[in-house]
């Protein structure tokens, strides 16, 4: 177990709608990473949060967003869903110094059908 | 993130050692070397990190050459859990950045 935690697991939805997608970091990470995995392909970087303001940004749809909470919980939004967004959806987090390891949560699997 | 090179993929004997290398000639001195790996239908799992000396944990070591510019992954008794992908990824000890994930080893695991 991770610490990071994300909800829900698994979401199925139909094109043109929207889900929000939650995570909460382990405790005392500041930094919230958010990946989208599509099938057997890499993990691509989204969008990157630090103590709630946005630290880098990826390759992130316009039709996507994201925030970090006051909590320190993120939320990605995906909005106007396409088949092509069907994808594992990861979330990771990290303390700042100490090698800055990062750790995943389990994924948020989105289907779009 | 400063640039890791690996293979695109390896194989080896269940119970036997594995070596999984990278190369990271542009390493800097704050650079700590991680390693994660991603089993099938995971998220990538953090294996071992270090910064100049050999490290070792309850998953594996890591072997760093002295000029730092490349490092070894060793899994000393492979399973079958053990068939992932590997990614070599240097983290500066300052800057919490984003992490570009490379291609990484896919490691085959043979009974």
């Amino acid at each position: 177990d991770s610490g990071v935690t994300q909800t829900p697991k698994h979401l199925i939805t139909a094109t043109g709608q929207r889900v929000t997608l939650r995570c909460s970091p382990r405790s005392g990470d500041l930094s919230v990473y958010w990946y989208q995995q599509s099938l057997d392909q890499g993990l691509q970087f989204l969008i990157q949060y630090y103590n709630g303001e946005e630290r880098a940004k990826g390759n992130i749809l316009e039709r996507f967003s994201a925030q970090q909470f006051p909590d320190l919980h993120s939320e990605l939004n995906l909005s106007s869903l396409e088949l092509g967004d069907s994808a594992l959806y990861f979330c990771a987090s990290s303390l700042q110094g100490s090698g800055n390891t990062i750790y995943f949560g389990e994924g948020s699997w989105l289907t779009v059908v | 993130d400063a640039k890791t090179t690996q293979p695109n993929s390896m194989e080896s004997n269940e119970e036997e050692p594995v070596h999984l290398p990278c190369n990271h000639s542009t390493i800097s001195g704050t650079d700590y070397i991680h390693w994660y790996r991603q089993l099938p239908s995971q998220g990538p799992e953090y294996v071992i990190h270090g910064l100049t000396s050999n490290v070792n944990n309850r998953m594996a070591s890591l072997a760093i050459a002295e000029d730092r510019k490349s490092s070894t992954l060793i899994l000393h008794r492979a399973t079958l859990r053990d068939a992932a992908v590997y990614y070599c990824i240097l983290r500066d000890l300052y800057r919490d950045d984003k992490i570009i994930f490379g291609k990484g080893t896919r490691l085959h695991i043979l009974p």
